[in-house]
Protein backbone atom coordinates (compact mmCIF):
# COMPACT_ATOMS: atom_id res chain seq x y z
CA UNK A 1 0.00 0.00 0.00
CA UNK A 2 1.83 3.59 -1.07
CA UNK A 3 -1.09 5.64 0.42
CA UNK A 4 -0.73 8.26 3.31
CA UNK A 5 0.54 5.71 6.87
CA UNK A 6 -0.21 6.45 10.18
CA UNK A 7 1.16 4.95 13.63
CA UNK A 8 -0.71 3.98 15.90
CA UNK A 9 -3.97 3.64 14.98
CA UNK A 10 -5.00 3.39 18.13
CA UNK A 11 -3.87 4.95 21.32
CA UNK A 12 -5.05 4.98 25.07
CA UNK A 13 -3.35 7.19 27.88
CA UNK A 14 -3.69 8.23 31.00
CA UNK A 15 -4.23 12.10 31.38
CA UNK A 16 -1.01 13.75 31.71
CA UNK A 17 1.00 11.57 29.90
CA UNK A 18 2.97 12.18 26.60
CA UNK A 19 1.85 11.03 23.39
CA UNK A 20 3.63 10.81 19.74
CA UNK A 21 1.92 9.79 16.29
CA UNK A 22 3.69 8.91 13.41
CA UNK A 23 2.98 9.67 9.47
CA UNK A 24 4.51 8.57 6.48
CA UNK A 25 3.24 10.47 3.65
CA UNK A 26 2.68 9.12 -0.30
CA UNK A 27 6.59 8.78 -0.95
CA UNK A 28 6.71 11.94 -3.83
CA UNK A 29 4.25 14.17 -1.68
CA UNK A 30 6.31 17.34 -0.52
CA UNK A 31 3.46 18.95 1.31
CA UNK A 32 2.25 16.92 4.71
CA UNK A 33 -0.77 18.06 6.86
CA UNK A 34 -2.14 17.13 10.14
CA UNK A 35 -5.79 17.76 11.25
CA UNK A 36 -7.55 16.92 14.16
CA UNK A 37 -11.17 15.35 13.87
CA UNK A 38 -13.28 15.19 17.01
CA UNK A 39 -17.28 13.30 16.94
CA UNK A 40 -19.68 15.38 14.82
CA UNK A 41 -17.19 17.77 13.88
CA UNK A 42 -15.29 18.21 10.37
CA UNK A 43 -11.62 18.02 10.28
CA UNK A 44 -9.83 21.13 12.01
CA UNK A 45 -6.56 22.04 10.26
CA UNK A 46 -3.32 21.64 13.01
CA UNK A 47 -0.08 22.57 10.84
CA UNK A 48 1.33 21.90 7.62
CA UNK A 49 4.64 21.55 6.04
CA UNK A 50 6.27 21.71 2.90
CA UNK A 51 9.71 19.48 2.50
CA UNK A 52 10.83 20.19 6.24
CA UNK A 53 9.51 23.77 6.78
CA UNK A 54 6.56 23.93 8.77
CA UNK A 55 4.68 26.64 6.50
CA UNK A 56 1.53 26.97 8.79
CA UNK A 57 0.22 26.42 12.25
CA UNK A 58 -3.56 26.68 13.74
CA UNK A 59 -4.52 28.73 16.68
CA UNK A 60 -5.26 24.96 18.07
CA UNK A 61 -1.60 23.85 18.05
CA UNK A 62 -1.40 24.90 21.82
CA UNK A 63 1.85 24.84 23.43
CA UNK A 64 1.34 21.10 24.11
CA UNK A 65 1.77 20.08 20.39
CA UNK A 66 4.76 20.15 18.57
CA UNK A 67 4.95 18.43 14.96
CA UNK A 68 8.62 17.98 13.20
CA UNK A 69 9.15 16.82 9.85
CA UNK A 70 13.04 16.81 10.13
CA UNK A 71 14.28 15.15 6.85
CA UNK A 72 11.24 16.65 4.80
CA UNK A 73 10.22 12.93 5.10
CA UNK A 74 7.27 11.26 7.55
CA UNK A 75 6.03 13.15 9.89
CA UNK A 76 5.74 13.39 14.21
CA UNK A 77 2.74 14.92 16.25
CA UNK A 78 3.58 15.27 20.12
CA UNK A 79 0.73 15.90 22.32
CA UNK A 80 2.66 16.60 25.92
CA UNK A 81 0.74 16.46 29.40
CA UNK A 82 -2.50 15.41 27.85
CA UNK A 83 -5.95 16.11 28.53
CA UNK A 84 -9.49 14.43 28.16
CA UNK A 85 -10.48 16.83 25.72
CA UNK A 86 -7.64 15.74 23.50
CA UNK A 87 -9.52 12.99 22.80
CA UNK A 88 -10.05 12.68 18.86
CA UNK A 89 -8.88 11.24 15.63
CA UNK A 90 -5.62 12.69 14.67
CA UNK A 91 -5.34 12.41 10.78
CA UNK A 92 -2.34 13.44 8.69
CA UNK A 93 -2.70 13.95 4.57
CA UNK A 94 0.06 14.61 2.20
CA UNK A 95 0.13 16.56 -1.42
CA UNK A 96 2.34 18.10 -3.89
CA UNK A 97 2.42 21.81 -3.79
CA UNK A 98 0.43 22.86 -6.69
CA UNK A 99 1.80 24.01 -9.68
CA UNK A 100 0.69 25.78 -12.85
CA UNK A 101 -1.59 23.27 -14.43
CA UNK A 102 -1.83 20.86 -11.68
CA UNK A 103 -4.08 20.18 -9.24
CA UNK A 104 -2.98 19.44 -5.63
CA UNK A 105 -5.61 16.20 -4.44
CA UNK A 106 -4.57 16.00 -0.33
CA UNK A 107 -4.85 12.48 0.61
CA UNK A 108 -5.27 11.43 3.99
CA UNK A 109 -4.48 8.66 6.16
CA UNK A 110 -6.38 6.49 8.22
CA UNK A 111 -6.23 8.39 10.95
CA UNK A 112 -4.74 7.87 14.88
CA UNK A 113 -7.70 7.56 17.24
CA UNK A 114 -6.33 8.84 20.59
CA UNK A 115 -8.78 8.45 23.73
CA UNK A 116 -7.20 10.12 26.93
CA UNK A 117 -8.87 8.60 30.22
CA UNK B 1 -20.24 33.03 11.96
CA UNK B 2 -18.76 29.34 10.84
CA UNK B 3 -16.26 29.27 7.75
CA UNK B 4 -17.96 26.52 6.40
CA UNK B 5 -21.91 25.97 7.30
CA UNK B 6 -23.65 22.63 6.22
CA UNK B 7 -27.30 21.03 7.35
CA UNK B 8 -26.11 18.25 9.77
CA UNK B 9 -28.59 16.06 8.25
CA UNK B 10 -29.72 13.21 8.92
CA UNK B 11 -30.96 12.94 5.43
CA UNK B 12 -32.73 9.42 5.10
CA UNK B 13 -33.68 8.72 1.46
CA UNK B 14 -34.93 5.81 -0.21
CA UNK B 15 -32.53 4.21 -2.97
CA UNK B 16 -33.12 5.56 -6.53
CA UNK B 17 -33.79 9.57 -5.22
CA UNK B 18 -32.25 12.38 -5.78
CA UNK B 19 -30.94 14.42 -2.94
CA UNK B 20 -29.02 17.75 -2.64
CA UNK B 21 -27.03 19.30 -0.02
CA UNK B 22 -25.89 22.96 0.25
CA UNK B 23 -22.90 24.47 1.66
CA UNK B 24 -21.97 28.19 2.55
CA UNK B 25 -18.58 29.30 3.14
CA UNK B 26 -18.04 33.20 4.85
CA UNK B 27 -15.17 33.99 3.25
CA UNK B 28 -14.97 35.93 0.16
CA UNK B 29 -11.37 34.94 -0.98
CA UNK B 30 -11.68 31.47 -0.84
CA UNK B 31 -10.22 30.27 -3.85
CA UNK B 32 -11.07 26.30 -4.16
CA UNK B 33 -14.04 24.44 -3.25
CA UNK B 34 -14.44 20.44 -3.04
CA UNK B 35 -16.54 17.95 -1.77
CA UNK B 36 -15.38 15.11 0.48
CA UNK B 37 -17.01 12.08 1.34
CA UNK B 38 -16.27 9.90 4.88
CA UNK B 39 -17.70 6.97 6.07
CA UNK B 40 -17.77 5.90 9.33
CA UNK B 41 -14.89 6.10 11.33
CA UNK B 42 -12.71 6.34 8.32
CA UNK B 43 -10.65 9.04 6.56
CA UNK B 44 -12.56 11.53 4.29
CA UNK B 45 -11.71 10.84 0.84
CA UNK B 46 -12.10 13.48 -2.24
CA UNK B 47 -15.29 13.07 -3.88
CA UNK B 48 -14.75 16.01 -6.65
CA UNK B 49 -13.49 19.64 -7.02
CA UNK B 50 -15.82 22.20 -7.93
CA UNK B 51 -15.51 24.51 -10.66
CA UNK B 52 -17.26 27.90 -10.98
CA UNK B 53 -19.32 26.43 -14.17
CA UNK B 54 -20.21 23.89 -12.26
CA UNK B 55 -19.04 20.47 -13.06
CA UNK B 56 -20.58 16.31 -13.10
CA UNK B 57 -18.69 13.25 -12.16
CA UNK B 58 -21.60 10.19 -13.06
CA UNK B 59 -24.59 10.98 -10.99
CA UNK B 60 -22.91 13.59 -8.92
CA UNK B 61 -22.98 17.22 -9.65
CA UNK B 62 -21.51 20.09 -7.99
CA UNK B 63 -22.36 23.76 -8.34
CA UNK B 64 -20.80 26.84 -7.03
CA UNK B 65 -22.06 30.45 -6.39
CA UNK B 66 -19.43 32.53 -6.05
CA UNK B 67 -22.07 35.58 -5.74
CA UNK B 68 -23.71 34.09 -2.94
CA UNK B 69 -20.59 32.07 -1.63
CA UNK B 70 -22.72 28.63 -2.18
CA UNK B 71 -21.79 25.29 -3.18
CA UNK B 72 -23.83 22.78 -3.56
CA UNK B 73 -24.11 19.03 -4.27
CA UNK B 74 -26.71 16.63 -6.48
CA UNK B 75 -26.28 13.17 -6.16
CA UNK B 76 -29.02 11.16 -8.59
CA UNK B 77 -30.17 7.37 -8.07
CA UNK B 78 -28.91 7.47 -4.88
CA UNK B 79 -27.18 4.16 -4.22
CA UNK B 80 -26.85 2.38 -0.75
CA UNK B 81 -23.04 2.58 -0.94
CA UNK B 82 -23.86 6.14 -1.40
CA UNK B 83 -24.73 6.47 2.49
CA UNK B 84 -21.48 8.50 3.97
CA UNK B 85 -20.87 11.81 5.23
CA UNK B 86 -20.61 14.47 2.97
CA UNK B 87 -18.29 16.95 3.66
CA UNK B 88 -18.16 20.82 2.02
CA UNK B 89 -14.34 21.83 1.86
CA UNK B 90 -12.96 25.11 1.26
CA UNK B 91 -8.92 26.04 0.39
CA UNK B 92 -7.90 30.23 0.90
CA UNK B 93 -5.10 28.78 -2.51
CA UNK B 94 -5.22 28.73 -5.99
CA UNK B 95 -6.34 24.99 -6.73
CA UNK B 96 -3.60 24.83 -9.54
CA UNK B 97 -1.39 27.72 -9.07
CA UNK B 98 1.46 27.69 -6.32
CA UNK B 99 -0.80 28.94 -3.38
CA UNK B 100 0.75 29.64 -0.12
CA UNK B 101 -2.49 28.05 1.45
CA UNK B 102 -2.26 24.90 2.66
CA UNK B 103 -5.17 24.48 4.80
CA UNK B 104 -8.53 23.00 3.99
CA UNK B 105 -11.23 24.16 5.78
CA UNK B 106 -14.28 21.52 6.12
CA UNK B 107 -17.41 21.91 7.45
CA UNK B 108 -19.00 19.71 9.86
CA UNK B 109 -20.80 17.53 6.93
CA UNK B 110 -24.23 16.64 6.02
CA UNK B 111 -24.98 12.71 6.75
CA UNK B 112 -26.75 11.05 4.45
CA UNK B 113 -28.24 7.26 4.72
CA UNK B 114 -29.95 5.85 1.57
CA UNK B 115 -32.24 2.80 2.90
CA UNK B 116 -33.26 -0.37 0.46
Amino acid sequence: DTGVSQDPRHKITKRGQNVTFRCDPISEHNRLYWYRQTLGQGPEFLTYFQNEAQLEKSRLLSDRFSAERPKGSFSTLEIQRTEQGDSAMYLCASSLAPRTGSGNTIYFGEGSWLTVV
Amino acid sequence: RKEVEQDPGPFNVPEGATVAFNCTYSNSASQSFFWYRQDCRKEPKLLMSVYSSGNEDGRFTAQLNRASQYISLLIRDSKLSDSATYLCVVNMGFMNYGGSQGNLIFGKGTKLSVKP
